[in-house]
């Protein structure tokens, strides 16, 4: 799977958009893009993955680069319960394969 | 519906003892996954399972370590002659048959919320 690049931290204000940047130059043309994030003592949570559409769920939108080699992961309105590891994780789709974490962005969301 | 569960939560191990962790996967769920997440650092990859089958287990990092799902559901992984750098959260995940989506397949993970094992 190929490997990922995220900021280690960021802070965001509540109520404002947070976006987080990944990136994946090495991306091969089967990999999708995944986001989960793990909030404290808790295991990691699915939140969104792409091919190369931009894409939009009750929780997040997902905006990849044309060219695929990064992303960002939008939450239009953070709240403090949004703050969180936020871990950007390339992988083949078609199986069932284990997820590569790196060492992900923490994000706090203050008031 | 119920989560993935796992127990103990907390466990604590004097160096040399042998410990077992237990999984319970979401039900009807074919995949379970481990994972070892080190204090500060992402969760990594210790083995899987489709169904009862240990299809992968490249990640487990000695001998020591032992992983079973004899019928398919309940999973169990084992550290035996516990050592001080054992210590972290084991996570595990399960994942249904793959879900079509507007994005292609989904192998979506749920996970539970970890044993943190402490080797003093």
């Amino acid at each position: 799977d190929a490997k990922t690049t995220q900021p280690p931290s960021m802070d965001c204000a509540e109520g404002r958009a947070a976006n987080l940047p990944c990136n994946h130059s090495t991306i091969s043309g089967n990999e999708y893009v995944y986001w989960y994030r793990q909030i404290h003592s808790q295991g990691p949570q699915y939140i969104i993955h792409g091919l190369k559409n931009n894409e939009t769920n009750e929780m997040a939108s997902l905006i990849i680069t044309e060219d695929r080699k990064s992303s960002t992961l939008i939450l239009p309105h953070a709240t403090l319960r949004d703050t969180a590891v936020y871990y950007c994780i390339v992988r083949v789709s078609g199986t069932a394969s284990k997820l590569t974490f790196g060492t992900g962005t923490r994000l706090q969301v203050t008031l | 519906g119920a989560g993935v569960s796992q127990s103990p939560r907390y466990k604590v191990a004097k160096r040399g003892q042998d410990v077992a962790l237990r999984c319970d996967p979401i039900s009807g769920h074919v995949s379970l996954f481990w994972y070892q997440q080190a204090l500060g650092q992402g969760p990594e990859f210790l083995t899987y399972f489709q169904n009862e089958a240990q299809l992968d287990k490249s990640g487990l990092p000695s001998d020591r370590f032992f992983a079973e799902r004899p019928e398919g559901s309940v999973s169990t992984l084992k550290i035996q002659r516990t050592q001080q750098e054992d210590s972290a959260v084991y996570l595990c995940a399960s994942s249904s048959r793959p879900q079509q989506t507007g994005t292609g397949v989904s192998y979506e993970q749920y996970f539970g919320p970890g044993t943190r094992l402490t080797v003093t």
